[in-house]
């Protein structure tokens, strides 16, 4: 089963570029990479989504090694409004995905 | 255009009772998936729709749970003698199409509250 592993929570300091890697060991061949974000009380919202090596949007950059166990989200310069938990996200079988804990970020000033 | 739409966004109800959440997806979105989330988790995956038919309601936690989508749009999630372990907030997400390559487009939710 494709599941994820992430740090329970960082910490990061405005301005700073943040870097968080997700673990999926068991990644399957066809599964893409998926990063969500979610603020309390809100659903979770796309932040960026990959297959292998780099993809750069307006928000975000995600990095994938050649072996797709890993994957690194990437945010420039991080504001107070970046604090949210994070989520990586693999297929798990057929369409179920799988979650996990997140990552806590709390962007201080 | 409008986003996924979830209805009540507060239930509350006495053990035992039965409740019924409504899923309002995307126009034009063909999946529709069901997600638990407790306190402190990620969602947890219950049940995903291709067009009208449930593909895989693994995630379902016992046969109190059940899911329907008519007519391959709006979805609702019954669920029967409701248990205090059963509040949460239910989400709702639906994308153009199934598999990890499409996005997920999430509602805000609808908090359960079994007294």
């Amino acid at each position: 089963l494709a599941k994820t592993t992430q740090p329970i929570s960082m910490d990061s300091y405005e301005g700073q570029e943040v870097n968080i890697t997700c673990s999926h060991n068991n990644i399957a061949t066809n599964d893409y990479i998926t990063w969500y974000q979610q603020f309390p009380s809100q659903g979770p919202r796309f932040i960026i989504q990959g297959y292998k090596t780099k993809v750069t949007n307006e928000v975000a950059s995600l990095f994938i090694p050649a072996d797709r166990k890993s994957s690194t989200l990437s945010l420039p310069r991080v504001s107070l409004s970046d604090t949210a938990v994070y989520y990586c996200l693999v297929g798990l079988t057929g369409n179920q995905f799988y979650f996990g804990t997140g990552t806590s970020l709390t962007v201080i000033p | 255009g409008a986003g996924v739409s979830q209805t009540p966004s507060n239930k509350v109800t006495e053990k035992g009772k039965y409740v019924e959440l409504r899923c309002d997806p995307i126009s034009g979105h063909t999946a529709l998936y069901w997600y638990r989330q407790s306190l402190g988790q990620g969602p947890e995956f219950l049940i995903y729709f291709q067009g009208t038919g449930a593909a895989d309601d693994s995630g379902l936690p016992n046969d109190r749970f059940f899911a329907v989508r008519p007519e391959g749009s709006v979805s609702t999630l019954k669920i029967q003698r409701t248990e205090r372990g059963d509040s949460a907030v239910y989400l709702c997400a639906s994308s153009l199409g199934a598999g990890s390559d499409y996005e997920q487009y999430f509602g805000p939710g609808t908090r359960l509250t079994v007294t």
